[in-house]
C-alpha cells in the first residue's frame, strides 16, 4: 500500500514555465511534508518542507501548497530554469513511525532552455 | 554529503555471495536509514535504526540484514545476493523524528 502518491511521473516545461508536482496521502497522522531534489548520480537533498498548520510556504522560487482537508500538497517552481532539471520526491512522516519518511515515486522534471 | 559517507560507491558481485555496505556518519544523529532506489519505484525503505542496537524492518527487508554497534556506523548486509538486489542503495540520517533526512551519495550495486 503506497502511503504517498505522486504525479506526474515525468514533466517537461520550457524555461520560465511553472511546473507543478502533486502528492496525496491518506494517513491523517502525518505532520511533516518535505520535498527532495535529486540530480543524476547524487543522493536526494532536502529542498523545502511544510507542516500542516500552514497552507503555503515559499523558499526562493519553490513553493509548497498544502490542503489539509483534501490531504494533498504540491510543489510549484516559479520561473523554472534548466538547472532545475532533476527528479523530485515528495514525502510524509508522522504518528508512531519513529521518524521514517514515506516517499512518493518521484517526478522527473526537464526544463528546456 | 558532509557528515555522511557510504562505501563502497560502486560494487559488482556474483549471485549468491554476501555483500556488506557501510554507512558512516560524523553528525552523532540518532536515526539512520537504508533505502533502495529503482526506476518506477522511487525510494523504498529496507531497514532503519533509532539507536545503537535498535533496528527495525522497512517495507522491502527480505534478503537484507542490518547492524548498528556504534552510533556512527550502520551496516547493510545482503546475505546471499540476487539479481533482483541490483539497485542504488542510499543511507540517510536524521537528528530526530521531527527533522528531515540527510542522504549519502549512494552505492551502486550490480549483482551478476
Amino acid at each position: 500500500q503506497q502511503q504517498v502518491k505522486q504525479s506526474p511521473q515525468s514533466l517537461i516545461v520550457q524555461k520560465g514555465g511553472i511546473p507543478i508536482i502533486n502528492c496525496a496521502y491518506e494517513n491523517t497522522a502525518f505532520d511533516y511534508f518535505p520535498w527532495y531534489q535529486q540530480f543524476p548520480g547524487k543522493g536526494p537533498a532536502l529542498l523545502i518542507a511544510i507542516r500542516p498548520d500552514v497552507s503555503e510556504k515559499k523558499e526562493g522560487r519553490f513553493t509548497i501548497s498544502f490542503n489539509k482537508s483534501a490531504k494533498q500538497f504540491s510543489l510549484h517552481i516559479m520561473d523554472s530554469q534548466p538547472g532545475d532539471s532533476a527528479t523530485y520526491f515528495c514525502a510524509a512522516r508522522g504518528g508512531s513511525t519513529l521518524g521514517r519518511l514515506y516517499f512518493g515515486r518521484g517526478t522527473q522534471l526537464t526544463v528546456w532552455p | 554529503d558532509a557528515g555522511i559517507t557510504q562505501s563502497p560507491r560502486h560494487k559488482v558481485t556474483e549471485t549468491g555471495t554476501p555483500v556488506t555496505l557501510r554507512c558512516h556518519q560524523t553528525e552523532n544523529h540518532r536515526y539512520m536509514y537504508w533505502y533502495r532506489q529503482d526506476p518506477g519505484h522511487g525510494l523504498r525503505l529496507i531497514h532503519y535504526s533509532y539507536g545503537v542496537k535498535d533496528t527495525d524492518k522497512g517495507e522491502v527487508s527480505d534478503g537484507y540484514s542490518v547492524s548498528r554497534s556504534k552510533t556512527e556506523d550502520f551496516l547493510l548486509t545482503l546475505e546471499s545476493a540476487t539479481s533482483s538486489q541490483t539497485s542504488v542503495y542510499f543511507c540517510a540520517i536524521s537528528e530526530s523524528s521531527n527533522y528531515g533526512y540527510t542522504f549519502g551519495s549512494g552505492t551502486r550495486l550490480t549483482v551478476v
